[in-house]
């Protein structure tokens, strides 16, 4: 696609339940980034996948929290027993890597999760 | 570990006004990478700028300057000839310059106003 999609845009779910946020990356782009943005903060790393493997997880608060992209595309955040501190964005990012050893995340619009 | 200090949480100021958005970093990397990123009210991350930590050189990008000082490990943001449609919140970010990795640190975020 021409940018990062994530669904559903909007999540307002019960404390205890488990919930699904998904992004479609940019269509080539090997990396996939989760960033959480709680209201008035920066975002925050939670997991970086390059390819169908996490490259590094070490952002994820707890075993709650879990990411997968089987097939090096889409990426799910699944969120278990959620918490009202969960209440958040979560933003999604795609890059594609190159020789120059950095590169331009692009950002979808990101989820708004909230927990009651 | 890596910190990134947006000390002014909110400017604002007269349209064509210019406006200063000041960043401080720490990192204990020799290599890294500095960047701009712009957020709408709609919600989705806007990148401005990337810069490399061997290039001290100042950049300026049509009303957009950037000036990198090592010295004071500050990366400031200025916008000259302010328009509304700045207003926006800008954030500063720091990574690693790992290969394939923009694992981003970010600032606090700076809410930047631009009156009629």
């Amino acid at each position: 696609g021409a940018g990062v999609s994530q669904t559903p845009s909007n999540k307002v779910t019960e404390k205890g339940k488990y919930v699904e946020l998904r992004c479609d990356p940019i269509s080539g782009h090997t990396a996939l980034y989760w960033y959480r943005q709680s209201l008035g903060q920066g975002p925050e790393f939670l997991i970086y996948f390059q390819g169908t493997g996490a490259a590094d997880d070490s952002g994820l608060p707890n075993d709650r929290f879990f990411a997968v992209r089987p097939e090096g595309s889409v990426s799910t955040l699944k969120i278990q027993r959620t918490e009202r501190g969960d209440s958040a964005v979560y933003l999604c990012a795609s890059s594609l890597v190159d020789s120059s050893g950095a590169n331009v995340l692009t950002f979808g619009a990101g989820s708004r999760l909230t927990v009651l | 570990a890596q910190k990134v200090t947006q000390a002014q949480t909110e400017i604002s100021v007269v349209e064509k006004e210019d406006v200063t958005l000041d960043c401080v970093y720490e990192t204990r990397d020799t290599t890294y990478y500095l960047f701009w990123y712009k957020q709408p009210p709609s919600g989705e991350l806007v990148f401005l700028i990337r810069r490399n930590s061997f290039d001290e050189q100042n950049e300026i990008s049509g009303r957009y300057s950037w000036n990198f000082q090592k010295s004071t490990s500050s990366f400031n943001f200025t916008i000259t000839a302010s328009q509304v449609v700045d207003s926006a919140v800008y954030f500063c970010a720091l990574s690693e310059a790992l290969v394939g990795n923009e694992k981003l640190t970010f600032g606090t975020g700076t809410r930047l106003t631009i009156i009629p």
